[in-house]
């Protein structure tokens, strides 16, 4: 079975540039994440997708940051413009259902560098 | 509202010797609660988890932890480390009720010495 897909694995551009990642979840996966990982701190949600709806995206700085799921498979996120802060590892993970007992499978991660 | 606590941020032990990594939560609903594993230049990956039933739960790699109610807490433990154990371990937490928002720790990073 194959894992949960992304690219590009690392991107740097200059602050207020746009940049744009990724994601093809494992087939059949109902639910998808995209994270935000911070050098030195755990994941933090930015948004969730049911299928092709949103879940939950109240932690998406929603000025700069989008993310669509289309047709309820891959999903792309975007940050437009970057900002400095916004250097992290962005990671993807899908799970069967959006049940509470459910394990998430995590893509490898987008290292992204905002000089 | 949830929110989870790992004690260290740091652990250090020598090989053969037990590992304990420690975390607490906080949810107004009953939770599930995992441990992450985050090896270097590796995905994240299930240790384990804790859905209700069983208040011990054994994982891969003979880890092993206990959902402890009262004390708010799910502590990771191994009886006796191994090189390959070092890597970074995050605890998290689904509140069942809640809205299926998963938080994480800051993760505790094991460190194991010859």
């Amino acid at each position: 079975e194959a894992g949960v897909a992304q690219s590009p694995r690392y991107k740097i551009i200059e602050k207020r540039q746009s940049v744009a990642f990724w994601c093809n979840p494992i087939s059949g996966h109902a639910t998808l994440y995209w994270y935000q990982q911070i050098l030195g701190q755990g994941p933090k949600l930015l948004i969730q997708f049911q299928n092709n709806g949103v879940v939950d995206d109240s932690q998406l700085p929603k000025d700069r940051f989008s993310a669509e799921r289309l047709k309820g498979v891959d999903s792309t996120l975007k940050i437009q413009p970057a900002k400095l802060e916004d250097s992290a590892v962005y990671l993807c993970a899908s799970s069967s259902d959006r049940g509470h007992t459910d394990t998430q499978y995590f893509g490898p991660g987008t290292r992204l560098t905002v000089l | 509202a949830q929110s989870v606590t790992q004690l260290d941020s740091h652990v250090s032990v020598s090989e053969g010797t037990p590992v304990l990594l420690r975390c607490n939560y906080s949810s107004s609903y009953s939770p599930s609660l995992f441990w992450y594993v985050q090896h270097p230049n590796k995905g994240l990956q299930l240790l384990l988890k804790y859905t209700s039933a069983a208040t011990l739960v054994k994982g891969i790699n003979g880890f092993e932890a206990e959902f402890k109610k009262s004390e708010t807490s799910f502590h990771l433990t191994k009886p006796s480390a191994h090189m390959s154990d070092a890597a970074e371990y995050f605890c998290v937490v689904v509140s069942i009720g809640g809205s299926y928002i998963p938080t994480f720790g800051r993760g505790t990073s094991l460190i194991v010495h010859p």
